[in-house]
């Protein structure tokens, strides 16, 4: 899989939009990028995923660079209850193997401030 | 509400006792898997079932065991309990293994190993 890189943490109003960044330089042409978020003492959570395109849902959007190289979930206004840590995933999508599994790192911790 | 239900959400154990955790779902989902997650690492999948009757190895497998008689609950037995094994356990459902976005986590149970 390739490998993502996240800071390690960013906060924002509340109000406002929230930008978080993932940079997967090493991926490959059939891999997707996924976020996940987890809400303190939760289990992870969808948000998003796309491949080549902009996507956009009722929770967020997904930026991602022509070069594919990195991507941007943006929460487009934040509240506290969007407090989580993020995880940025690059996985193939129809993957050999039922072995295949969401690999979390240590994401992002996004903290939205009142 | 439909979704996964982990029991118990805390348990201490002695070490060298065995427990099962128990992990049930709603939507007739036919894969279901165990994580563990530990301070600062990421989710590490322990076992996996592709359906009824079928289980399977992930990264972490030993000192656990699973087994899956219906499609609703997989649930995760620890044989002889070890500190090492005191974590964070998460259930996930999907209607596929391929389906990452599909991926419906529990709660966690909050295992202690004394």
């Amino acid at each position: 899989d390739a490998k993502t890189t996240q800071p390690t943490s960013m906060d924002c109003a509340e109000g406002r939009a929230a930008n978080l960044p993932c940079n997967h330089s090493t991926i490959s042409g059939n891999e997707y990028v996924y976020w996940y978020r987890q809400i303190h003492s939760q289990g992870p959570q969808y948000i998003i995923h796309g491949l080549k395109n902009n996507e956009t849902n009722e929770m967020a959007s997904l930026i991602i660079t022509e070069d594919r190289k990195s991507s941007t979930l943006i929460l487009p206004h934040a509240t506290l209850r969007d407090t989580a840590v993020y995880y940025c995933i690059v996985r193939v999508e129809m993957e050999a193997g039922a072995n295949s599994k969401l690999t979390f790192g240590k994401g992002i911790t996004l903290s939205v401030r009142p | 509400n439909a979704g996964v239900t982990q029991t118990p959400k805390f348990q201490v154990l002695k070490t060298g006792q065995s427990m099962t955790l128990q992990c049930a779902q709603d939507m007739n989902h036919e894969y279901m898997s165990w994580y563990r997650q530990d301070p600062g690492m990421g989710l590490r999948l322990i076992h996996y079932s592709v359906g009824a009757g079928i289980t399977d190895q992930g990264e972490v497998p030993n000192g656990y065991n699973v087994s899956r008689s219906t499609t609703e609950d997989f649930p995760l037995r620890l044989l002889s309990a070890a500190p090492s094994q005191t974590s964070v356990y998460f259930c996930a459902s999907s209607y596929s293994w391929q389906a990452f976005e599909g991926y419906t986590f529990g709660s966690g149970t909050r295992l202690t190993v004394v």
